[in-house]
């Protein structure tokens, strides 16, 4: 069974920095796209970034181009995001999601208020 | 990238058929035919309905069809249960990737 579980998301003041991480099982990791996905309170989906299987290739919203760095360990089966220059527009649940997105997590609350 | 445009909400009646539209530009759903399509229920992560355009997951009742005309994708659900009340996304590949800005469907 495929399963992808996010942590790290916290309260954390603007201007400040975060690192979330995403736990893959159930499938070979090495082998998949992995995206994080992203949703504001209320809102709706918001693609932030994707990173390719060997991790050579990285891609970036515009929201967050410059802000934010994708990464991933096939070793520890785990995709990661560290959050820089975080403003209150970065406040959302955040998903991580395989390949086609075709299996997500149940995501990971990110705040970002003084 | 600008999100793709959805109509905000859509309504009908148990068993009736209820379409969504999704338009883009040539530079998304227009120029590749990889749009995809999710149901989010409250509270929950969004699932996969939809892929490339009309292609359906296992386990995706054939009530859920899609399909593409020009700069504007569609779904549509036909049969429609009490169940299929959510929110539903689509998304685009455009180099890099473009959600729509969601349509909740009403079951009346």
């Amino acid at each position: 069974e495929v399963q992808l579980v996010e942590s790290g998301g916290v309260v954390v003041q603007p201007g400040g920095s975060l690192r979330l991480s995403c736990a893959a099982s159930g499938f070979t990791f090495d082998d998949y796209t992995m995206h994080w996905v992203r949703q504001a309170p209320g809102k709706g989906l918001e693609w932030v970034s994707l990173i390719s299987w060997d991790g050579g290739s990285t891609y970036y919203a515009d929201s967050v181009k410059g802000r934010f760095t994708i990464s991933r360990d096939n070793s520890k089966n785990s995709l990661y995001l560290q959050m820089n220059s975080l403003r209150t527009e970065d406040t959302a649940l955040y998903y991580c999601a395989k390949d086609n997105f075709d299996y997500w997590g149940q995501g990971t609350l990110v705040t970002v208020s003084s | 990238q600008s999100a793709l445009t959805q109509p905000r909400s859509v309504s009908g009646s148990p068993g009736q058929s209820v379409t969504i539209s999704c338009t883009g530009t040539s530079s998304d759903v227009g120029g590749y035919n990889y749009v995809s399509w999710y149901q989010q229920h409250p509270g929950k992560a969004p699932k996969l309905m939809i892929y490339d355009v009309s292609k359906r997951p296992s386990g995706v009742p054939d009530r859920f069809s899609g399909s593409k005309s020009g700069n504007t994708a569609s779904l549509t659900i036909s049969g429609l249960q009490a169940e299929d009340e959510a929110d539903y996304y689509c998304c685009s590949y455009a180099g890099s990737y473009v959600f729509g800005t969601g349509t909740k469907v009403t079951v009346l």
